[in-house]
């Protein structure tokens, strides 16, 4: 099993700019997260979905869009990018959402905009 | 609100010097404490969790300990490759993770 994995590994984009974070994950987890981690911060949530067709806002949802077509696929959009969303994303996914089970993290998008 | 609180930083030991980091967490209804290992330009990797006050649990040199405010991770004989950043998570009634900033610990040989 590959887990979770996401592309792109990098990416620079300008001011104004969109672009969609791709994330898949293949241990048919229901739950799937997206994060984000600045450096010296904890990790903070975006959106999450408890499975296809519906998703749900985190803690910093601005700026932010998803959609769960599937439940293997979980992609992340930036609208009008800004350079307050320079930042790690990671993507997680779960077994549960009870809180109770772990989530397994995909290795990271680094977003650099300018 | 939840708050989940790391000590210290940042940690350097000498190869085989063993130590504690520390979790501090303000949870309503914890539903369970986790513990992640991150290398540098890698996702978080899953190492423990802990639902009740009292529980330990082990994984070769390391152990997490949960009390009803804090928990610890105590690394016996650390080696070089234990160099990692370490974070501590929470969940509670909302069932969201809410994540700590990090201990950074770096294992001089």
């Amino acid at each position: 099993n590959a887990g979770v994995t996401q592309t792109p590994k990098f990416r620079i984009l300008k001011i104004g700019q969109s672009m969609t974070l791709q994330c898949t994950q293949d241990m048919n987890h229901n739950y799937m997260y997206w994060y984000r981690q600045d450096p010296g911060m904890g990790l903070k949530l975006i959106y999450y979905s408890v499975g296809a067709g519906i998703t749900d806002k985190g803690e910093v949802p601005n700026g932010y869009n998803v959609s769960r077509s599937t439940t293997e696929d979980f992609p992340l959009r930036l609208e009008l990018a800004a350079p307050s969303q320079t930042s790690v994303y990671f993507c997680a996914s779960s077994s549960t959402g009870t809180g109770f089970n772990e989530q397994f993290f995909g290795p990271g998008t680094r977003l650099t905009v300018l | 609100e939840d708050q989940v609180t790391q000590s210290p930083e940042a940690l350097r030991l000498q190869e085989g010097e063993s130590s504690s980091l520390n979790c501090s967490y303000t949870v309503s209804g914890l539903r369970g404490l986790f513990w992640y290992r991150q290398d540098p330009g890698k996702g978080p990797e899953f190492l423990f969790t802990l639902y009740s006050a009292g529980e330990e649990k082990e994984k070769e040199r390391l152990k997490a300990t949960l009390t009803k405010k804090e928990s610890f991770l105590h690394i016996t004989a650390p080696k070089p490759e234990d160099s990692a950043t370490y974070l501590c998570a929470c969940s509670g009634s909302a069932r969201q993770l809410t994540f700590g900033s990090g201990t950074q610990l770096t294992v001089l040989p």
